[in-house]
């Protein structure tokens, strides 16, 4: 059974802070994606990645996937109030119809 | 942009009713995908239906039938409920040949 481990699991921060989210595996995934989550709604593709050391930037978000890829991170710079929510890492492999979702961080940013 | 929608948003039902929920989407994607999430945790497939054909079933209880009538349609009906079974479902899609997923905005299920 492939498990993503994502850390932390609980992140609450002030506005203007930088934080980082880990998404570790011993597996190796095909690509990884990035999922931000709010209450009630369903998960909101944030970026897809699929080549080991690739970063991609999305404004103030910068998502690297692992050398080997087995990890990847979310780093967020300048936290905002709108940032809260549930992030979710996903990993896929040996085709499209599964993937392996982390255990989630839920972020908290006060104003 | 690639939009799934589902109905209804909420749905509270007895444990003798029945009812079904549904996913749509008209992006022409051929995989199709029933998730169970409750608070505060990761999705959990139950389903994948790929060119219509059901693919993968995760060992999920009878009580949920699914049913995938055209490309473009998804829909579970639900029978004799549990309480536990209360949670969000969420419909995914995926191109074929990616492993990227889309998901819709979910119904909330409540059973009494």
């Amino acid at each position: 059974t492939q498990l993503l481990e994502q850390s932390p699991q609980f992140l609450s921060i002030q506005e203007g802070e930088n934080l980082t989210v880990y998404c570790n595996s011993s597996s190796v995934f095909s690509s990884l994606q990035w999922y931000r989550q709010e209450p009630g709604e369903g998960p909101v593709l944030l970026v897809t990645v699929v080549t080991g050391g690739e970063v991609k930037k999305l404004k103030r978000l910068t998502f690297q996937f692992g050398d080997a890829r087995k990890d990847s991170s979310l780093h967020i710079t300048a936290a905002q109030p709108g940032d809260t929510g549930l992030y979710l890492c996903a990993g896929a492999s040996g085709g499209y119809q599964k993937v392996t979702f982390g255990t989630g961080t839920k972020l908290q940013v006060i104003p | 942009d690639t939009e799934v929608t589902q109905t209804p948003k909420h749905l509270v039902m007895g444990m003798t009713n029945k009812k079904s929920l549904k996913c749509e989407q008209h992006m022409g994607h051929r995989a199709m995908y029933w998730y169970k999430q409750k608070a505060k945790k990761p999705p959990e497939l139950m389903f994948v239906y790929s060119y219509e054909k059901l693919s993968i079933n995760e060992s999920v209880p009878s009580r949920f039938s699914p049913e995938c009538p055209n490309s473009s349609l998804l829909n579970l009906h639900l029978h004799a409920l549990q309480p536990e079974d209360s949670a969000l479902y969420l419909c995914a899609i995926s191109p074929g040949g990616t492993d990227t997923q889309y998901f819709g905005p979910g119904t909330r299920l409540t059973v009494l």
